[in-house]
């Protein structure tokens, strides 16, 4: 059974630092795997997807990394600023197709 | 990019009424539609998947006749909560897939997400 975690649950970091989020999953059978942006009380927004076959994808501030064999994912956010205070989601789909999600690390950025 | 819009965003109600909570895909066909329910500081759970024109398919431990779901037409998914009770109070959230349904390179989009909450 899939299980993905994130860590840390929670960051507080000052504006302008640079910051790694990081999420593992046991089964390295996926698919791909998605980081999202959720805020309070808020849907999900798509950050970036990365296929099995990738390594990383990039959009912006954000650089998404896989490494499908050991079962981790890193979002990097350069530059961060207060509009990034956020929970940041992964979830990845598995060769059942199912999407499992982790439980997010909730990211304050310190103005 | 795609867009899902998720009605109402919250909904207040007395124990024992139902509560219709509806996913729309404004600019594309989702054939496809996910329910999730999620709780405070945990994770999304996925209840249900949404075929349009046929059942959907739940998930272990999700009550069929609890939660009613119908995926009537390709841009309209509703999930309906019967009898709801003090529990069912949670958060939410649809989300569909762009086409071709069934590539497993697809995203996700989200709608913004039902705060339910049942007195």
């Amino acid at each position: 059974k899939q299980e993905v975690t994130q860590i840390p649950a929670a960051l507080s970091v000052p504006e302008g630092e640079n910051l790694v989020l990081n999420c593992s999953f046991t089964d390295s059978a996926i698919y791909n795997l998605q980081w999202f942006r959720q805020d309070p009380g808020k849907g999900l927004t798509s950050l970036l997807l990365i296929q099995s076959s990738q390594r990383e994808q990039t959009s912006g501030r954000l650089n998404a990394s896989l490494d499908k064999s050991s079962g981790r994912s890193t979002l990097y956010i350069a530059a961060s600023q207060p509009g990034d205070s956020a929970t940041y989601l992964c979830a990845v789909r598995g060769r059942d197709d199912k999407i499992i999600f982790g439980k997010g690390t909730r990211l304050h950025i310190l103005p | 990019g795609a867009v899902v819009s998720q009605h109402p965003s919250w909904v207040i109600c007395k124990s024992g009424t139902s509560v219709k909570i509806e996913c729309r895909s404004l600019d594309f066909q989702a054939t496809t539609m996910f329910w999730y329910r999620q709780f405070p500081k945990q994770s999304l759970m996925l209840m249900a998947t949404s075929n349009e024109g046929s059942k959907a398919t739940y998930e272990q431990g999700v009550e069929k006749d609890k939660f009613l779901i119908n995926h009537a037409s390709l841009t309209l998914s509703t999930l309906t909560v019967t009898s709801a009770h003090p529990e069912d109070s949670s958060f939410y959230i649809c989300s569909a897939t762009t086409p071709p349904t069934g590539a497993r390179n697809e995203k996700l989009f989200f709608g913004s997400g039902t705060q339910l909450s049942v007195l």
